[in-house]
């Protein structure tokens, strides 16, 4: 069984840079065609894709944050780091990791619970 | 990027109608769409993908159509568990992209 958790800070302040942890179990981010993905949603908002590394450590950005993000992968602890520069209150959001299937057409078969991430001075 | 556009954006309906909820897409994507339910508090849950395949454990109340631009999620016979935000998601390029959502609320 698949499972994805998000864990990292609820508050930042202002220009600060976040930091996501998405730890998962039940696969493999060095099995071929695999891929984790970061989607946000603000409050009453809808889901915004923000990036994804697949298993060769090919990483793809959203072009309207991609200078801001950055995504690594640790597979030998099964995570996956999302780090996010200068932070503002229009970030505030609930982050969530997924699992992209290897399988075409891809999807995101499996959703972490999700972390609200409140950015506020 | 390509742009999913959901119609309608809410919907009042009751337990036992039939509900269909339209995606489009701003150019075609094959049959590279899939559909998720998200209820308030928790994380989304995929319905459907590769436009008319059904996830694993999903009811069959839920269906899926269509392909290249235009797409449909059906839900033959309401549930009250179905009272939800419905999500359609491209997979065809980066970025991934949403639709707006479709909220199905209790007439």
């Amino acid at each position: 069984q698949i499972t994805l958790k998000e864990s990292g800070p609820t508050l930042v302040k202002p220009t600060q840079t976040l930091t996501l942890t998405c730890t998962f179990s039940g696969f493999s981010l060095s099995t071929n065609g695999v891929g984790v993905g970061w989607i946000r949603q603000p409050p009453g908002k809808a889901l915004e894709w923000l990036t994804l590394i697949y298993w060769n450590d090919d990483k793809r950005y959203n072009p309207s944050l991609k200078s801001r993000l950055t995504i690594t992968k640790d597979t030998s602890k099964n995570q996956v780091v999302l780090t996010m520069t200068n932070m503002d209150p229009v970030d505030t959001a609930t982050y969530f990791c997924a699992h992209e299937t290897a399988q075409v057409p891809r999807h995101f078969d499996f959703w972490g619970q999700g972390t609200l991430v409140t950015v506020s001075s | 990027d390509i742009q999913m556009t959901q119609s309608p954006s809410s919907l009042s309906t009751s337990v036992g109608d039939r509900v269909t909820i339209t995606c489009r897409a701003s150019q075609s994507i094959s049959s590279y769409l899939n559909w998720y339910q998200q209820k308030v508090g928790k994380a989304p849950k995929l319905l459907i993908y590769a436009a008319s395949s059904l996830q694993s454990g999903v009811p069959s109340r839920f269906s899926g159509s269509g392909s290249g631009t235009d797409f449909t999620l059906t839900i033959s016979s309401l549930q009250p568990e179905d009272f939800a935000t419905y999500y359609c998601q491209q997979s065809y390029s980066i970025p991934r992209t949403f639709g707006q959502g479709t909220k199905l609320e209790i007439k």
